[in-house]
């Protein structure tokens, strides 16, 4: 079935260095990938979305790449900052026309400061 | 119009009992997602509506849930006879149709004891 891989469960780095968590889709079809940033208690918050005509877009610290001959995609941060701190979530839009999306089992994020 | 809105934000039930949850979405939307999710997981699609219509439902949604979205605004999710594997944080989101920006609610969690 339709299926969406994370990794890593949790990643931990210093204030200012780089984060990047990395996504896999068993859905061929898939064209759309949104990242979610969720903080505790609240709802999930899109950070930035990547479309399967595109192979990589940048939003300031924050950048999305796609592969979608290998079925990844990933999320890049730059100069982290304390505020990074939150689990993130990957997500593929299903074949069919529903919109449903399809989430990875997230990443915790620790930016030390 | 500030974002999607779920109310209550919190809800304690007792096993058995009946709840009900309101979403409402961003007011242009013509889209409107039900998730469900488990403490250290993604969220898991329950139902989604284009307007008035129910389109789909997930094999997780039992004969105990139903959804309804009566003028294509707002909607409902109700559970009836509640069981404590129900408690979950319960979210809804928005979107101006297929494989456009999903924006989620604040969620409701609920506990059932």
């Amino acid at each position: 079935g339709e299926n969406v891989e994370q990794h890593p469960s949790t990643l931990s780095v210093q204030e200012g260095d780089s984060a990047v968590i990395k996504c896999t889709y068993s859905d061929s079809a898939s064209n759309y990938f949104p990242w979610y940033k969720q903080e505790l208690g609240k709802g999930p918050q899109l950070i930035i979305d990547i479309r399967s005509n595109v192979g990589e877009k940048k939003d300031q610290r924050i950048a999305v790449t796609l592969n979608k001959t290998a079925k990844h995609f990933s999320l890049h941060i730059t100069e982290t900052q304390p505020e990074d701190s939150a689990v993130y979530f990957c997500a593929a839009a299903i074949r069919s026309n529903t919109g449903k999306l399809i989430f990875g089992q997230g990443t915790t994020l620790q930016v030390k400061p | 119009d500030t974002g999607v809105s779920q109310d209550p934000r919190h809800k304690i039930t007792k096993r058995g009992q009946n709840v009900t949850f309101r979403c409402d979405p961003i007011s242009e939307h013509n889209r409107l997602y039900w998730y469900r999710q488990t403490l250290g997981q993604g969220p898991e699609f329950l139902t989604y509506f284009q307007n008035e219509a129910q389109l789909e439902k997930s094999r997780l949604l039992s004969d105990r849930f139903s959804a309804e979205r009566p003028k294509g605004s707002f909607s409902t999710l109700e559970i009836q006879r509640t069981e404590q594997g129900d408690s979950a944080m319960y979210l809804c989101a928005s979107s101006l149709g297929q494989h456009r920006e999903a924006f989620f609610g604040q969620g409701t969690r609920l506990t059932v004891v």
